[in-house]
């Protein structure tokens, strides 16, 4: 299973952009990326996920380095309930368990 | 359309006991799997449940034993209770077994082992 390195811990403050990186240096060629984060007091959910293009949706965009040993999830503008802990988890392709880390705790400030 | 349920929220028992949990999962979805996570660590892959049977397995003893019924739900079951299971066990669930890139998580059952 890939390794990843995430930060332990980031700020922003309430309406400004975000960027949490990830390094997965180990990742093989089909596995994916994907990110969960975890709500205090809640179960993960799901966020995004790509394998090689940049991804969009209604919730982040996920920037995939072209070597693909990095990644960088955006959130166009925190709020509040984005506070939470962020998990970048390489994924085997046909593989449905998740590895999580330890993550990055994102902080809101408002 | 609900989504994934488990039950209790909360739970305590003493050294030595036996519990089981329960999960239901999101309508629709056929794959169950639990984690463990304790305290101020990410997630800990435990098993998956498909079609009834055990598909994956993560590191753990083989003092947590699970079940998935016809319906889809599920239970884990952990025997000889350790202070060391105290966690929270998150149920999750999707569909198939082939790439489940979302996969659906209950709020958790928090254990509390004395």
């Amino acid at each position: 299973d890939a390794k990843t390195t995430q930060p332990n811990s980031m700020e922003s403050n309430e309406e400004e952009p975000v960027h949490l990186p990830c390094n997965h240096s180990t990742i093989s060629g089909t596995d994916y990326i994907h990110w969960y984060r975890q709500l205090p007091s809640q179960g993960p959910e799901y966020v995004i996920h790509g394998l090689t293009s940049n991804v969009n949706n209604r919730m982040a965009s996920l920037a995939i380095a072209e070597d693909r040993k990095s990644s960088t999830l955006i959130l166009h503008r925190a709020t509040l309930r984005d506070a939470a802990v962020y998990y970048c988890i390489p994924q085997i392709k046909g593989a449905n368990n998740l590895f999580f880390g330890t993550g990055t705790r994102l902080t809101v400030i408002p | 359309d609900a989504g994934v349920t488990q039950s209790p929220t909360h739970l305590i028992k003493t050294r030595g006991q036996q519990v089981t949990l329960r999960c239901s999962p999101k309508s629709g979805h056929d794959t169950v799997s639990w984690y463990q996570q304790a305290l101020g660590q990410g997630p800990q892959f435990i098993f998956q449940y498909y079609e009834e049977e055990e598909r994956q397995r993560g590191n753990f003893p083989d003092r947590f034993s699970g079940h998935q019924f016809p319906n889809y739900s599920s239970e884990l079951n952990v025997n000889a209770l350790l202070l060391g299971d105290s966690a929270l066990y998150l149920c999750a669930s999707s569909f198939g077994l082939a790439g489940a890139y979302e996969q659906f998580f209950g709020p958790g059952t928090r254990l509390t082992v004395l």
